[in-house]
């Protein structure tokens, strides 16, 4: 069974401040997301990392792929309000025909003045 | 594009009731997704579709039935909603290509009572 596990689980920082989150999962995957969610939204779609070393930036946020250990960071630079969410990362067990994702519990972003 | 769309809202539902929950997409895509999500939580699998006319059970399918009825629409439905079934409800779509990219609906509130 795959577990995906995310930490931390909560994060305040400061304007300004770089830090990182982390995503480990159990089993082998080749594809990995990350998804942003705001308090009562829906996801909105980040990054599709789909191969090993694969690093993906958009902005202030920056994520990576290590499919041999089995690990994805989402690196936040010099962070401003804006980016208070909660997180996710989902790694795909893909069927061939469909993925099957699993989520990590989310970390959940607060960024202060 | 409306994307992927979901109704009701919101639904408040008595234990022992059925309901069914709608979902619709425009996308083209071949494949679509129920999920749940619980507070504090990230979203767990319901069940899926590959592709018009198939289905089957992801992590948490116990409770629920669901209805591909055409490429566009996919429904799930509770029989018998029990207050475990108590959580926020997530329709996806994705293409069954090499991304795999899943595309969320604004979500189902529902509460059992």
């Amino acid at each position: 069974e795959l577990k995906v596990e995310q930490n931390p689980l909560f994060l305040s920082m400061q304007e300004g401040k770089n830090y990182t989150i982390y995503c480990n999962y159990s089993t082998t995957s080749d594809r990995l997301y990350w998804y942003r969610q705001d308090p009562g939204k829906s996801l909105e779609s980040l990054f599709v990392l789909l191969s090993n070393g694969a690093v993906k930036q958009e902005g202030r946020l920056m994520a990576s792929l290590d499919t041999k250990a089995r690990l994805s960071t989402l690196h936040i630079t010099a962070a401003v309000h804006d980016l208070s969410a909660t997180y996710f990362c989902a790694v795909d067990a893909h069927t061939g025909t469909a993925s099957k994702l699993t989520f990590g519990t989310g970390t959940r972003l607060q960024v202060t003045l | 594009n409306a994307g992927v769309t979901q109704t009701p809202k919101f639904q408040v539902l008595k234990t022992g009731q059925s309901m069914t929950l709608q979902c619709a997409q425009d996308m083209n895509h071949n494949s679509m997704y129920w999920y749940r999500q619980d507070p504090g939580m990230g979203l767990r699998l319901i069940y899926y579709s590959a592709s018009e006319g198939t289905t089957d059970k992801g992590e948490v399918p116990n409770g629920y039935n669901v209805s591909r009825l055409n490429k566009r629409e996919f429904s799930l439905r509770l029989e018998s909603a029990a207050p475990s079934q108590t959580s926020v409800y997530f329709c996806a779509s994705s293409v069954t290509h090499w991304i795999y990219e899943q595309y969320f609906g604004p979500g189902t509130r529902l509460t059992v009572t």
